[in-house]
């Protein structure tokens, strides 16, 4: 498979706990993104990189939110002391090309995440 | 600040009843309107990109159509397997903050019933 990988897939936790997911991208792709997706919402931008820099961070993104991508390959997205308002769908996405500007982007499955 | 509205929230239609999707939006300088398909549990997955008023693309029984406030995803004869939530979104051109996200509407959740 090809595709976009995320990891996991769902993850429950208590709150004040701290969770990291993963994104791995399609390979050739150098950009990647993470959005966030509640019940009956859109997804919600959060972060963006180009290769291993991190261009761009939604200013709803708490600082307890940080997200990495090392060797711009794979990234990680770790949350700080989860609060019942993380519950979520995260989802990575990416793509590639020569345009700055494409929406075309290739999602994963996403991880949910649930704090009790 | 960029808005997307879609409407309805939820549609069901009969197998074969064709009808459309609306989005709206409100952005300072479009740089494009995209839609995209979602089964649940799943991330979206892309469908169609607009550029231009006026601009229209299609994909089997999916057509999307793009005027200067709006945009619309027509289903022509519907099947089962259609039924999804459809999802549009829109880039903006504004260099600086905000020039690679998407933001998206809540989405229409369609059902096509056999």
């Amino acid at each position: 498979d090809t595709g976009v990988s995320q990891d996991p897939r769902h993850k429950i936790t208590k709150r004040g706990q701290n969770v990291t997911f993963r994104c791995d991208p399609i390979s050739e792709h150098n950009r990647l993104y993470w959005y966030r997706q509640t019940l009956g919402q859109g997804p919600e931008f959060l972060t963006y990189f180009q290769n291993e820099a991190q261009l761009e961070k939604s200013r709803l993104l708490s600082d307890r939110f940080s997200a990495e991508r090392p060797k711009g390959s794979f990234s990680t997205l770790e949350i700080q002391r989860t609060e019942q308002g993380d519950s979520a769908m995260y989802l990575c996405a990416s793509s590639g090309g020569t345009s700055l500007y494409t929406g075309e982007l290739f999602f994963g499955e996403g991880s949910r995440l649930t704090v009790l | 600040e960029d808005q997307v509205t879609q409407s309805p929230e939820a549609l069901r239609l009969q197998e074969g009843e064709s009808s459309s999707l609306n989005c709206s939006y409100t952005v300072s300088g479009l740089r494009g309107l995209f839609w995209y398909r979602q089964d649940p549990g799943k991330g979206p997955e892309f469908l169609f990109t607009l550029y231009s008023a006026g601009e229209e693309k299609e994909k089997e029984r999916l057509k999307a159509t793009l005027t200067k406030k709006e945009s619309f995803l027509h289903i022509t004869a519907p099947k089962p397997e259609d039924s999804a939530t459809y999802l549009c979104a829109v880039q903006t051109h504004y260099s600086g903050a905000g020039s690679y996200q998407l933001t998206f509407g809540k989405g229409t959740k369609l059902s096509v019933i056999p």
